[in-house]
């Protein structure tokens, strides 16, 4: 069946790095994309992955590891507004744009 | 960049009763839009895709006739649940991409907050 884990909680300081590993096994790989969701509000697209590699996008880096079912999110310089749930989601079908399966999500707390 | 509205932001209902929810994309023409779930700490969970002019297709386990999904037009997709009950209450999102111009990212709406007393 199809897995993706990521941790439930983090809780880093303000100015810190925090990095939200994701692990998942699906019957197929059509690119890993990371959102960002704050309570009662709609995920907010980060980043995306497909091939293996680092994207950097300033505070945000998102890491692929095809072979090894594996991704990262670097959050750099934290801010209180980036206390928010991380989702991690995976295509599986080439042709299903919308087919996203998801991570319950990491809930990242940033403390003064 | 690509905007979906999304109506009502929360809403309370009796055990019993219908309720339905719009998803709206605002700057740009949809054929394919998605509906998804999320229960308190849960993953989101793809319910249904909703297809312009045609049938949704359900995601197994879905009921079909309590989930009333209609795609009248390329801007707007509304999900109807039927004789809602109190395990129906969680937090419906609608997706969408914009087609082929940046067709990887999916924009979701704000989010409904279904209530059933």
């Amino acid at each position: 069946g199809q897995n993706i884990d990521q941790p439930t909680e983090m809780t880093a300081t303000e100015g810190a790095i925090v990095q939200i590993n994701c692990t998942y096994q699906t019957s197929g790989f059509n690119g890993l994309f990371w959102y960002q969701q704050h309570a009662g509000e709609a995920p907010t697209f980060l980043s995306y992955n497909v091939l293996d590699g680092l994207e950097e996008k300033g505070r945000f880096s998102s890491f692929l590891s095809r072979s090894k079912g594996y991704s990262y999110l670097l959050l750099k310089e934290l801010q209180m507004k980036d206390s928010a749930s991380y989702l991690c989601a995976v295509r599986d079908l080439p042709d299903s744009w919308g087919k996203l399966q998801f991570g319950a999500g990491t809930q990242v707390v940033v403390t003064p | 960049g690509a905007v979906v509205s999304q109506h009502p932001s929360w809403v309370i209902c009796k055990s019993g009763t219908s309720v339905k929810i719009e998803c709206r994309s605002l700057d740009f023409q949809a054929t394919t839009m998605f509906w998804y779930r999320q229960f308190p700490k849960q993953s989101l969970m793809l319910m249904a895709t909703s297809n312009e002019g045609s049938k949704a297709t359900y995601e197994q386990g879905v009921e079909k006739d309590k989930f009333l999904i209609n795609h009248a037009s390329l801007t707007l997709s509304t999900l109807t649940v039927t004789s809602a009950h109190p395990e129906d209450s969680s937090f419906y999102i609608c997706s969408a991409h914009p087609g082929s111009s940046g067709a990887n990212v999916l924009t979701f709406g704000a989010g409904s907050r279904l209530t059933v007393l």
